[in-house]
């Protein structure tokens, strides 16, 4: 099975801080994808990669930056944390048949 | 563009009770059809998927049946138990070359013993 491994459960940051979320996954898909999850707004794509040093704007790229230097890591980088960030964060990679492969989130709070 | 509607929530149930979350899609093209699973403080999981209209997806007891006529994909199981608790998410993927899913706002389902 495929594993996509988010650095962090739970990140507490400050306004203004540069943050920087890492995804790692252990099979050689192209594909990968950052969402951010908030209630009653579902999922909302950030930015998505589909090969190495590619990237590709998603719905809400504003404020976000992305890196994927390495096919199996993909970062997401807040460039200054606001408190608008605070959020839940989804890495995905995408296997066979379409469907998507999650991380278990990252739950950022900025202070 | 590609759009995902799905009953809104929080759905109450008694355990054994009979389950259905409604959802239906707009896309163009013939997309593939998900359903996640999310359990409380983690990631999504896919639950099942149909590929191509009249497939049947199926998985712990949990169907959907993909309905091009009607543009549904509804999720049912016969019986519910307390362990199905979690947000539940429907989703499609299109024909785009990079196969984006798009996904509903999710149904929270409660089930109580």
């Amino acid at each position: 099975d495929v594993k996509v491994t988010q650095s962090s459960r739970y990140l507490v940051k400050r306004t203004g801080e540069k943050v920087f979320l890492e995804c790692v996954q252990d099979m050689d898909h192209e594909n990968m994808f950052w969402y951010r999850q908030d209630p009653g707004l579902g999922l909302r794509l950030i930015y998505f990669s589909y090969d190495v040093k590619m990237k590709e704007k998603g719905d809400i790229p504003e404020g976000y930056s992305v890196s994927r230097e390495k096919k199996e890591r993909f970062s997401l980088i807040l460039e200054s944390a606001s408190t608008n960030q605070t959020s839940m964060y989804l890495c995905a990679t995408q296997t066979g048949g379409y469907g998507y492969t999650f991380g278990s989130g990252t739950r950022l709070t900025v202070v | 563009g590609d759009s995902v509607t799905q009953m809104e929530g929080p759905v109450t149930l008694s355990e054994e009770a009979f389950l259905t979350i409604n959802c239906t899609y707009t896309a163009t093209g013939y997309p593939s059809l998900f359903w996640y699973v999310q359990y409380p403080g983690e990631g999504l999981q896919l639950l099942l998927k149909a590929t191509k209209a009249d497939d049947k997806g199926s998985n712990k007891g949990f169907e959907a049946t993909y309905r091009k006529e009607t543009t549904s994909f509804h999720l049912e199981k016969g019986s519910v138990q307390v362990s199905d608790s979690a947000v539940y998410f429907c989703a499609l993927s299109g024909s785009g070359g990079y196969q984006k899913v798009t996904f509903g706002t999710g149904t929270k389902l409660q089930v109580i013993p």
